[in-house]
């Protein structure tokens, strides 16, 4: 089945710019959703179909995808950005479509 | 605003079977898939399937075939997630989320606020 790669962790400093990348192969031709999950919370859509924000999510939340590697940028990063973060496909190679998340990225903010 | 509440914690022995509910508002209930998702201690998030609230059709993770029914109720906007033969390693937190509909896409939009359900003798 189709396996999604996230590193364990990120560290960045108040005010950098964070990447957290998800790596699937050929999943640039897969549209992927980020979520964000802050401790004792319920997971949060951050970013949809790749590069889309839902409302009330801030602009410095944007993402890309291209060739086997996705990635979520944080920019100006602030200390309650502090999360983990999923990346999610759908693996629509059988036929049957099932979801599959990455493994999920801890972003700690320095 | 879109809400989906679900039920409270939960203590089962190990055999044992459990019902998580969920139930939507804010929206139109048979308009949107609801996936269920779970976290166990320490673990990342896996997928254990959807309903589509309008018809009942359901698609289960193979992990969790013959292990887990989904069910809904229209007259409440309620869905229902039922797992069987609890084991240790089912001990999570259960989430229900809202996605629309479709097989094959789609964004998990909405999340319930999760349920733990703990499976301790």
């Amino acid at each position: 089945s189709y396996v999604l790669t996230q590193p364990p962790s990120v560290s960045v400093a108040p005010g950098k710019t964070a990447r957290i990348t998800c790596g699937g192969d050929n999943l640039g031709s897969k549209s992927v959703h980020w979520y964000q999950r802050q401790p004792g919370q319920a997971p949060v859509l951050v970013i949809f179909y790749d590069n889309d924000r839902p409302s009330g999510i801030p602009l410095r939340f944007s993402g890309s995808n291209s060739g086997n590697t996705a990635t979520l940028t944080i920019s100006r990063v602030e200390a309650e950005d502090e999360a983990d973060y999923y990346c999610q496909v759908w693996d629509r190679t059988t036929d049957h479509p099932h979801v599959v998340f990455g493994g999920g990225t801890k972003l700690t903010v320095l | 605003q879109v809400q989906l509440v679900q039920s409270g914690a939960e203590v089962k022995k190990p055999g044992a079977s459990v019902k998580v509910s969920c139930k939507a508002s804010g929206y139109t209930f048979t308009g949107y898939f609801i996936h269920w998702v779970r976290q166990a201690p320490g673990q990342g998030l896996e997928w254990m399937g959807w309903i589509n609230p309008n018809s009942g059709v359901t698609d289960y993770a193979q992990s969790f075939q013959g292990r887990v029914t989904m069910t809904r109720d229209t007259s409440i906007s309620t869905v229902y997630m039922e797992l069987t033969r609890l084991q240790y390693v089912d001990t999570a937190v259960y989430y229900c989320a809202k996605c629309p509909p479709g097989v094959g896409a789609g964004e998990l939009t909405n999340w319930g606020q999760g349920t733990l359900v703990t499976v301790s003798s």
